[in-house]
């Protein structure tokens, strides 16, 4: 059963420090996207990719979150530095890129900043 | 015009009864509506989906009826169960920028059914 995969599962980290979760795509899915999730924002589009070029980032804070795909089994999303603000649940979904095609989402990350 | 509007924010509903959750959205151009379903601690799941040429889709004891006039579509959830309960998510996606399942998400319906 092809799954999408993100480490870690939960982070806690200290203000100003740096952040990196990662997301394994279901093999073969063209588009990825990262998601965050918070309760008074719900889930919010923050960046996504097809074929591994970046296609929309606009719902990325830009001065502090960077998202890459360095190859097609691995895309990257980093918070440098992060802040309080940016405690939410991160998910990472990957889909075909056709027509209606349903996306697959990751059990997501679970970022504390304190 | 990218927004999503969902309603209720949580429900309540006794085994047995029928679950209604609605959405509207605003842009004319999206052309898919899926719903999400998303239990704790877990990324949200696909459950069924509707394109804007049939007026409803059933699967099992999910149907999705869908006013493209008033730029609506609901979930009803009939015979609700325990197992039901879970955090549920209209959304909308267009044709876009070469990226054609990129989707924009309500702000989700927390449902509890009641044994």
């Amino acid at each position: 059963d092809a799954r999408v995969t993100q480490t870690p599962r939960h982070k806690v980290t200290e203000m100003g420090q740096e952040v990196t979760m990662r997301c394994q795509p279901i093999l073969g899915h063209n588009t990825v996207f990262w998601y965050r999730q918070t309760m008074m924002q719900g889930l919010e589009l923050l960046a996504y990719f097809r074929n591994r070029a970046p296609l929309d980032d606009s719902g990325m804070p830009k001065d502090r979150f960077s998202a890459e795909m360095p190859d097609a089994t691995l895309a990257t999303l980093k918070i440098q530095p992060s802040e309080p603000r940016d405690s939410a649940v991160y998910f990472c979904a990957s889909g075909w890129g056709t027509p209606n095609s349903p996306l697959h989402f990751g059990n997501g990350t679970r970022l504390t900043v304190t | 015009q990218q927004q999503v509007k969902q309603s209720p924010q949580s429900l309540i509903v006794q085994k047995g009864g029928i679950s209604i959750i609605n959405c509207a959205y605003e842009n004319t151009a999206f052309d898919y509506f899926p719903w999400y379903q998303q239990f704790p601690g877990k990324g949200p799941a696909l459950l069924i989906a509707i394109r804007p040429d049939v007026s409803e889709k059933k699967e099992g004891r999910f149907t999705i009826s869908f006013n493209k006039s008033a730029k609506q579509f609901s979930l009803h959830i009939m015979d609700s169960q325990p197992g039901d309960s879970a955090t549920y998510f209209c959304a909308a996606s267009m044709n876009y920028g070469g990226a054609t399942n990129k989707l924009i998400f309500g702000t989700g319906t927390l449902l509890a059914v009641q044994p």
